[in-house]
């Protein structure tokens, strides 16, 4: 199983202002996703993330608000643009795990915002 | 289009008593099926997972689940809990058809009673 890191792992933020996840893996994979887990919610996909193309993003998100890159196939960010406090959640990267469509997720991103 | 429901979002045990999350899922192509754990702070890590073959599927920390076609069920048993079993599940669905998202249930959280 892949090892993922993210950062950081938690932030306190201002109303209106913007925060970037890392996300690093350790080998490299071809499709990486992103999460948002909303207190006591389960998991909502944002995005998928491929090396060397667009983000295809979920209904309900849009690129403005949450842009991701994909520079290579170790490592992704997730912005969280002028934030509000319904933007408080986890954050959660995760990368494909073979051929069963599984996936490895990273420990999340505790965003607070005020 | 695929979904999951977990019946319950709250099961308490007994210490040593039998653990059953239930799980029924909805797809039109076969699926590939996961039991996700989340303790507290923490990312999501795999249970266990069905793809095809043996219907009964054995996971880490004593854990296992069956997979019955005709009830569209997946529930995820344990024998005996344990106090370090208390913790969120997941139950989710995913394509056997093509790499797809995985798509999951609302979780129930498992409290385990000395």
């Amino acid at each position: 199983s892949a090892v993922i890191s993210q950062k950081p792992s938690r932030d306190i933020c201002q109303r209106g202002t913007s925060l970037t996840i890392q996300c690093q893996v350790d080998s490299q994979v071809t499709m990486m996703f992103w999460y948002r887990q909303q207190p006591g919610q389960s998991l909502t996909l944002i995005a998928t993330a491929n090396q060397g193309s667009e983000a295809t993003y979920e209904s309900g998100f849009v690129i403005d608000k949450f842009p991701i890159s994909r520079p290579n196939l170790t490592f992704s960010t997730l912005t969280v643009s002028n934030m509000s406090p319904e933007d408080s959640s986890i954050y959660l990267c995760s990368v494909e795990g073979g051929g069963s469509n599984e996936q490895f997720f990273g420990p999340g991103t505790r965003l607070t915002v005020l | 289009a695929q979904s999951v429901t977990q019946l319950g979002s709250h099961v308490s045990v007994s210490e040593g008593a039998l653990v059953l999350l239930r799980c029924n899922y909805s797809s039109s192509v076969p699926p590939y099926l996961f039991w996700y754990v989340q303790y507290p702070n923490q990312g999501l890590q795999l249970l266990l997972k069905y793809t095809t073959g043996a219907t009964l599927v054995k996971g880490i920390n004593g854990f296992e689940a069956e997979f019955k076609k005709s009830e569209t069920s997946f529930h995820l048993t344990k024998p005996s809990a344990h106090m370090s079993d208390a913790a969120e599940y997941f139950c989710a669905v995913s394509s056997s058809r093509s790499a797809s998202k995985i798509i999951f249930g609302s979780g129930t959280r498992l409290s385990i009673r000395p």
